[in-house]
């Protein structure tokens, strides 16, 4: 079973709409989150972390955690053409050392 | 200007060849990383480094050996390789536990 889960596998959105994506660890452990993007040809690039409880917000990407259900979020507002790539959540422990990923969201902005 | 650098970028080999899989950073980072990422699997990591000959397996290190002499290069070797370690590999580096881990380009690797 994989340790961290995302949802949906992928999604389609307007130009100019909300995406939404989630995530969950299935690992008590996992107590640092990140979500990285990749768009096509590249390598993965971090978005932003979060590692309290509530929303972290940077420019149109906001995440929110919840340490209790070890459950995670991210909300893209006003997607653009360029936000169109593969979401990854990431987790890690206090060692913090090791990243364990996702399989992956992909997210489909419609001009 | 912060950079993984890997080598090649594209990679055809036979079974039971050897395979070298170079990766540099410049931000000297202590930390590195080799990931696979195949469909449906996402990134699976392959390999930790802790410093210069400071190696620990990761969670599908079978197959896969590594090598880091100098802190600012890590390699990834494939003794034989075998048709289902075709995949993309990534190397990645990170300054210390739970900052942002940068990730190279990807070698895409196809063994036939």
């Amino acid at each position: 079973q994989q340790k961290v889960q995302q949802s949906p596998e992928s999604l389609s959105v307007p130009e100019g709409g909300m995406a939404s994506l989630n995530c969950t660890s299935s690992d008590r452990n996992f107590q640092y989150f990140w979500w990285y993007r990749q768009h096509s040809g590249e390598g993965p690039k971090a978005l932003m972390s979060i590692f309290s409880d509530g929303d972290k917000k940077e420019g149109r990407f906001t995440a929110h955690l919840n340490k209790a259900s070890l459950h995670v979020s991210l909300h893209i507002r006003d997607s653009q053409p360029s936000d169109s790539a593969l979401y990854f959540c990431a987790a890690s422990n206090s060692a913090g050392n090791k990243l364990t990923f996702g399989i992956g969201t992909r997210v489909l902005v419609r001009p | 200007d912060m950079k993984v650098t890997q080598m090649p970028r594209y990679l055809i080999k036979r079974m039971g060849e050897n395979v070298l899989l170079e990766c540099g950073q410049d931000m000297s980072h202590e930390t590195m990383y080799w990931y696979r990422q195949d469909p449906g699997l996402g990134l699976q990591l392959i390999y930790i480094s802790y410093d210069v000959d400071s190696n620990s397996e990761g969670d599908i290190p079978k197959g896969y050996r590594v090598s880091r002499k100098k802190r600012e290069h890590f390699s990834l070797i494939l003794d034989s390789a075998k048709t289902n370690q075709t995949s993309v590999y990534f190397c990645a580096s990170s300054y210390r536990a739970n900052t942002e881990v940068f990730f190279g380009k990807g070698t895409r690797l196809t063994v036939v």
